[in-house]
């Protein structure tokens, strides 16, 4: 069976680190690029951004660029998304998913659990 | 860049057809045939219901098709069932090369 297993939940203060992770199993990890994508509460879905694990080539939004590092390790079929001063802002659901057939295209056909992050003093 | 543009609500009775739009623009809806719709049920993680426009991942119902004319996509559900209440996303790739999704639009199957 394909999945991605996430990290459990985090709760942090601002100013702090944070370094989550998505497993993926039952595929070739190396093959298939991994977005990041984060939801706030109650409110939509924003794409972060990508990592191709067979090379780690990335790719990111403007949004989020320079905001936190995305990262991948295949040796343990891991990818990571990860914050060297959270803000009470990042509070939020983060999902990871594969993509299906590439990039472009970038749909996403297997999605992790979601890992939630929340900042507060 | 900014997110694709969805109306915030739809609804229908059961049994109905409802369509979901997803206006972009040349940089992205409508330069690329790369446009995907996702179900979120609350609680849960996205399901991709369609890709490439039109095409349907296997395992999903062919209640769902998907269309697009111009900068503006299309998610159609016919036969609507009390199951498909949720909220919808699309998502395009861009000429930037990057995605973006829309802002979300809320399914109620009254």
């Amino acid at each position: 069976e394909v999945q991605l297993v996430q990290s459990g939940a985090e709760v942090k203060k601002p100013g702090e680190s944070l370094k989550i992770s998505c497993k993926g199993s039952g595929y070739s990890f190396t093959s298939h690029w991994i977005g990041w994508v984060r939801q706030v509460p109650g409110k939509g879905l924003e794409w972060m951004g990508i990592i191709y694990p067979g090379d780690s080539d990335s790719r990111s939004s403007p949004s989020f660029q320079g905001q936190v590092t995305i990262s991948a390790d295949k040796s343990v079929s891991t990818a990571y998304l990860q914050w060297s001063s959270l803000k009470a802002s990042d509070t939020a659901m983060y999902y990871c998913a594969r993509l299906g057939r590439g990039f472009p295209p970038g749909y996403m056909d297997v999605w992790g659990k979601g890992t939630t992050v929340t900042v507060s003093s | 860049q900014s997110a694709l543009t969805q109306p915030a609500s739809v609804s229908g009775s059961p049994g109905q057809s409802i369509t979901i739009s997803c206006t972009g623009t040349s940089s992205d809806v409508g330069g690329y045939n790369y446009v995907s719709w996702y179900q979120q049920h609350p609680g849960k993680a996205p399901k991709v219901m369609i890709y490439d426009v039109s095409n349907r991942p296997s395992g999903v119902s062919n209640r769902f098709s998907g269309s697009k004319s111009g900068n503006t996509a299309a998610l159609t559900i016919s036969g609507l069932q009390a199951e498909d209440e949720a909220d919808y996303y699309c998502s395009s790739y861009t000429s930037s090369r990057t995605l973006v999704f829309g802002g979300g639009s809320k399914l109620t199957v009254v």
